[in-house]
């Protein structure tokens, strides 16, 4: 069974300009999480959806926005690029439970964004 | 909130020995789950172990096992005959159990085995 995909693996932006970053879950799994890392803050949660609704949200400005599409497919934005968000962009996804559960999350391989 | 605190950033430990990685949290809440992930340079996040509170028994998983004090709110890894690659970042990471996948993690400790 095929791994968490993220696309792209490497990003090069411009202050004030947006991106879109796509992640493709293992197959059969509708729960998807989006991370960001960075040296300074760490690993932060940004939001989950399953079912293609948004179930959590973490502590981000609204320029950071996601959805799903219904194969589960998951995109996150990030609207006017500021420097801080140069960072690693992890995605994960985990099988279907509608209010969390045991099952275990299957990170992706993150995608490098670097804001100059 | 909950947050999460690994004390050690960086450890090392010579290849065969023992090490332990220590965790701890603050939550309020009775049932949720504990978390240990590593990420080797190549930054593919990958689950180690994980606890589930209302489990009394500490888990294991081959060489890894981990020490769940919940009283104490602690839950640190103990790595046993450490191997090269063992090398990498180790995250503890906390979640609720019935509020979705979102996790909490730890600021990382990480660990280097030498020859």
């Amino acid at each position: 069974k095929a791994g968490v995909t993220q696309t792209p693996r490497y990003l090069i932006k411009t202050r004030g300009q947006q991106v879109t970053l796509s992640c493709s879950p293992i197959s059969g799994h509708r729960s998807v999480s989006w991370y960001q890392q960075t040296p300074g803050q760490g690993l932060q949660f940004l939001f989950e959806y399953f079912s293609e609704t948004q179930r959590n949200k973490g502590n981000f400005p609204g320029r950071f926005s996601g959805r799903q599409f219904s194969n589960s497919r998951s995109e996150m934005n990030v609207s006017t690029l500021e420097l801080g968000d140069s960072a690693l962009y992890l995605c994960a996804s985990s099988l279907e439970s509608p209010r969390g559960g045991r099952e275990t999350q299957y990170f992706g391989p993150g995608t490098r964004l670097l804001v100059l | 909130a909950q947050t999460v605190t690994q004390s050690q950033p960086e450890m090392s430990v010579q290849e065969a020995e023992t090490v332990t990685l220590s965790c701890t949290y603050d939550t309020s809440e009775s049932n949720y789950y504990l978390f240990w992930y590593k990420q080797p340079p190549s930054r593919q996040m990958i689950l180690v172990i994980r606890q589930e509170a209302y489990k009394q028994q500490n888990a294991t998983e081959n060489r890894f096992s981990v020490n769940f004090q919940k009283a104490a709110k602690s839950f640190s890894l103990k790595i046993s005959d450490s191997q090269l690659g063992d090398t990498a970042m180790y995250f503890c990471a906390f979640r609720m159990t019935n509020s979705g996948y979102a996790l909490n993690f730890g600021k990382g400790t990480s660990l280097l085995v030498t020859p």
